[in-house]
């Protein structure tokens, strides 16, 4: 199937920890995002890069790094976790950042920290 | 800084029933507009793209308007059914940001 993929969809883990999130697109597009959901549900983009280089980070704390080894993979690492970091973390991508295109929306990946 | 408000926040309806929902945005310097769907506990699902020249897309059952002057949008849904239930997101492209996302609007359609 042709989508955009997280894994895993469910992360738990204890303060503190270093973790990380993979995204993954078959899609052939050029930009991936990710994306915030926090308790209230509120959507917030954090990173945006295109064709492997960052574009937009926006005001996220430098323990969030992103990583892109190739266009189809966006990953998100995480240090020293700590309580507010749960929510629900979403990948996206589009065609292409210029050409204002339909966004597609991984599953999600739902981080519960203790 | 571009704003997207959505209301109601939450609605209730029976089955059968038309429904409006509504999305405002405080910058209409817009590049699109697009709709989403959110099951609980999933992914977001596009429903509708708008670009900034354009004044309405339908698909289905579904028809989102635009109106850029004024900074709104809708999405229409007809002869509403339970399986419409969700939460339906309205997100803005525009300037050099990504999108910004409304609250969203949980609806619920009573069989």
């Amino acid at each position: 199937d042709t989508a955009v993929s997280q894994t895993p969809k469910y992360l738990v883990t204890q303060m503190g920890n270093d973790k990380s999130i993979k995204c993954e697109q078959n899609l052939g597009h050029d930009t991936m995002y990710w994306y915030k959901q926090d308790s209230k549900k509120f959507l917030k983009i954090m990173f945006s890069y295109n064709n492997k280089e960052l574009i937009i980070n926006e005001t996220v704390p430098n323990r969030f790094s992103p990583k892109s080894p190739d266009k189809a993979h966006l990953n998100l690492h995480i240090n020293s976790l700590e309580l507010g970091d749960s929510a629900v973390y979403f990948c996206a991508s589009s065609h292409s950042l210029t050409d204002y295109n339909e966004q597609f929306f991984g599953p999600g990946t739902r981080l519960t920290v203790l | 800084k571009q704003e997207v408000t959505q209301i109601p926040a939450a609605l209730s309806v029976p089955e059968g029933e038309n429904l409006v929902l509504n999305c405002s945005f405080t910058d209409s310097a817009i590049y699109n507009l697009q709709w989403f769907r959110q099951d609980p506990g999933k992914g977001l699902t596009s429903l509708l793209l708008i670009q900034s020249s354009q004044r309405e897309q339908t698909s289905g059952r579904l028809n989102a308007s635009l109106d850029k002057s004024s900074g709104r949008s809708t999405l229409y849904i007809a002869a509403s059914q339970p399986g419409d239930s969700a939460t339906y997101l309205c997100a803005v492209l525009s300037g050099n940001t990504p999108l910004v996302f409304g609250k969203g609007t949980r609806l619920s359609v009573i069989a």
